[in-house]
């Protein structure tokens, strides 16, 4: 089944300590989207990506950062410079067109130790 | 500025009973309008659109929306709501004239279906 995998479902970050999120997606689509989820908030945007090798910041892009050297494939890292990075972080993805909705992982939840 | 508010954080509605989530947008263009439900530590699921057309889009597990250009809202709707509706929902807009590729979503709002 075509679909998008996050992983790891659970991560914990020690202090000073860079992590990276892993977003897979056999569904083709051109654009990818990291968006970051607190309790009681919406989504936010972090970054996203329309096409490979090219991605725009998105609301709340510091203290992260991101790549995009396959179509199929954005990893996230946060880095040491977030210092609130405890959240829920969603990956999504969607074909180019505006009548298309997007499809989202299973997200991942990151902790401080 | 393109925007979504979703007006109420939480709607508690009894089993059965007519349920009705509000959503209000804003955009330069013409608006493609989404619905998302949320489970507990999911993702989320794409529940309906509106592109063009008509008015009342139907979509997964009995849901409808209304679009109502007039009054820029895209309200979701159910008949009849079950238990399992639970869940947190998310309305989202695209803007025609802004970046196509950007999704503005509304802050959610918690349904309660108590039996």
């Amino acid at each position: 089944d075509g679909g998008i995998t996050q992983s790891p479902k659970y991560l914990f970050r020690k202090e000073g300590q860079n992590v990276t999120l892993s977003c897979e997606q056999n569904l083709n689509h051109d654009a990818m989207y990291w968006y970051r989820q607190d309790p009681g908030q919406g989504l936010r945007l972090i970054y996203y990506s329309q096409i490979v090798n090219d991605f725009q910041k998105g609301d709340i892009a510091e203290g992260y950062s991101v790549s995009r050297e396959k179509k199929e494939s954005f990893p996230l890292t946060v880095t040491s410079a977030q210092k609130n990075p405890t959240a829920f972080y969603l990956c999504a993805s969607s074909i180019g067109q505006e009548n298309q909705p997007q499809h989202f992982g299973d997200g991942t939840r990151l902790s401080i130790l | 500025a393109q925007s979504v508010a979703q007006p109420e954080d939480q709607v508690n509605v009894a089993e059965g009973n007519p349920l009705t989530v509000k959503c209000t947008y804003s955009v330069s263009g013409n608006p493609y309008l989404f619905w998302y439900v949320q489970y507990p530590n999911r993702g989320l699921q794409f529940l309906l659109k509106y592109i063009t057309g008509d008015n009342l889009v139907k979509g997964s597990y009995g849901f409808e929306a209304e679009f109502n250009k007039s009054q820029t809202s895209f309200h979701l709707k159910k008949p009849s709501a079950l238990v399992s509706d639970s869940a947190l929902y998310f309305c989202a807009v695209r803007d025609e004239l802004g970046n196509f590729n950007k999704f503005y979503f509304g802050s959610g709002t918690k349904l309660n279906v108590k039996p």
